[in-house]
């Protein structure tokens, strides 16, 4: 079964670009989560996704944007980049619907450094 | 004060040694998770206990439901056990699958 796959897995932008990340989750898996991950502040929620419907959001700005498609794949946004942007993006699927004692499973991660 | 807390922060230990990590967290829960996090940055899930105590290989995870704290050992440790461990908490204001992470514990292990 293959796990969590997220592309790309290292990107370059300058500021004021935008970027699209994706990420498959397992399959059969419905639930897909986003965080950020910081040297400063750690892992922090984004997104979570089920069956096309975002159920929850994170304290980011407007900037930040998701979407999940109906094959359970799910993209994430960000609009005019900023130099704090540059961060791992991970995403995480489970089987759901969470009632948070599903288990995790999390891709590689995305690696954006802006410049 | 974060939901959830780690200790130590940092830890270094030499080959053989056992090794434990330490996560409270102040929030009602209903399972939590330990993880894995290698320099490359992909996040391997550890464990997820609700109550009790889980084995798996030289890893083993304990949980006390009543005093909100929960513990990661490591017996025999290797330098391949070097990563970052983060414990995480569902956020239970509503069904989700959203996590509460710690800020994680950095192991090094020499040989």
């Amino acid at each position: 079964k293959a796990g969590v796959t997220q592309t790309p897995r290292y990107l370059i932008k300058t500021r004021g670009q935008q970027v699209t990340l994706s990420c498959s989750p397992i399959s059969g898996h419905r639930s897909v989560s986003w965080y950020q991950q910081t040297p400063g502040q750690g892992l922090q929620f984004l997104f979570e996704y089920f069956s096309e419907t975002q159920r929850n959001k994170g304290n980011f700005p407007g900037r930040f944007s998701g979407r999940q498609f109906s094959n359970s794949r799910s993209e994430m946004n960000v609009s005019t980049l900023e130099l704090g942007d540059s961060a791992l993006y991970l995403c995480a699927s489970s089987a759901g619907p969470g009632q948070g004692n599903t288990e995790a499973f999390f891709g590689q991660g995305t690696r954006l450094t802006v410049v | 004060k974060n939901e959830v807390e780690q200790s130590p922060q940092n830890l270094t230990a030499q080959e053989g040694e056992f090794i434990t990590i330490n996560c409270s967290y102040s929030v009602g829960i209903s399972a939590l998770h330990w993880l894995q996090q290698h320099p490359g940055g992909g996040i391997v899930s550890l464990f997820m206990l609700s109550s009790g105590k889980k084995k798996h290989g030289r890893l083993i995870a304990t949980i006390n439901i009543q005093e909100k704290h929960s513990s990661l050992h490591i017996t025999a440790s290797h330098p391949r056990d070097s990563a970052v461990y983060i414990c995480a908490v569902p956020y239970m204001s509503r069904p989700t699958d959203k996590l509460i992470f710690g800020t994680g514990t950095r192991l090094q292990v020499f040989p």
